[in-house]
């Protein structure tokens, strides 16, 4: 039974692209939360998801940040347009309900 | 504003003495903690929890201690071993909440041989 699993391991992106990152959770797990790290920083909550609904995007940036968890498939958090600030690891995590958390590797994201 | 404060940014310890990790928080509405374990490159993972309904949760070395009135908690790791060398997260749930976590800083543990 694979972990949660997150890819890419590691993206580029010009500013002004798009970014795209996946995140498959663990078998038998509805509930995913996004986290984003930015240097020297802790973990930040951005959103949280289960299949085909947002719970609590509270910690989401309001422009070019959005979140899916549909019904097939991963989970994707797709930044629009991104700037040099974007720039951080973004972690995936997933639980059943009541549990701990299990988080992925992260994709690292580099604007340039 | 920090809800979850982690005042140690970094901490040293010998091999085979006690670590101890310090974390306060001032929300009282926080019912659930957890402490990850975070690796350079790797996502953190899970390592002990405890309900604020308990004040110790013991799990081989670790241990965690709640200490509600002080709203603080600490992990100790007992003997402290060079493997334990990473980023140590506290983390906390909002009672009612949909289990969304909310991280302290982190503190740095290096254990010495």
């Amino acid at each position: 039974n694979a972990g949660v699993m997150q890819n890419p391991r590691h993206l580029v992106r010009r500013r002004g692209q798009e970014a795209r990152l996946r995140c498959s959770p663990m078998k038998g797990h509805s509930h995913v939360y996004w986290y984003r790290q930015l240097p020297e920083e802790g973990l930040k909550f951005m959103v949280y998801l289960q299949k085909e609904n947002i719970i609590d995007e509270s910690g989401m940036p309001k422009e070019r940040f959005s979140a899916e968890f549909p019904k097939e498939g991963p989970s994707i958090l797709r930044i629009q347009q991104v700037v040099r600030g974007d720039s951080a690891a973004y972690f995936c995590a997933s639980s059943l309900m009541d549990t701990e958390a299990f988080f992925g590797q992260g994709t690292r994201l580099t604007v340039v | 504003d920090q809800q979850v404060k982690q005042n140690s940014p970094s901490l040293s310890v010998q091999e085979g003495r006690i670590s101890i990790l310090n974390c306060d928080y001032t929300n009282s509405m926080f019912d659930y903690f957890l402490w990850y374990k975070k690796y350079p490159a790797e996502g953190p993972t899970f390592l002990i929890s405890i309900s604020s309904i308990k004040d110790k949760n013991e799990d081989g070395r670790f241990t965690v201690f709640l200490n509600k009135s002080a709203k603080h908690l600490s992990l100790h790791i007992v003997p402290s071993q060079p493997g334990d060398s990473a980023v140590y997260f506290c983390a906390a749930i909002l009672e009612g909440s949909q289990g969304n976590l909310i991280f302290g800083k982190g503190t740095k543990l290096s254990v010495k041989p």
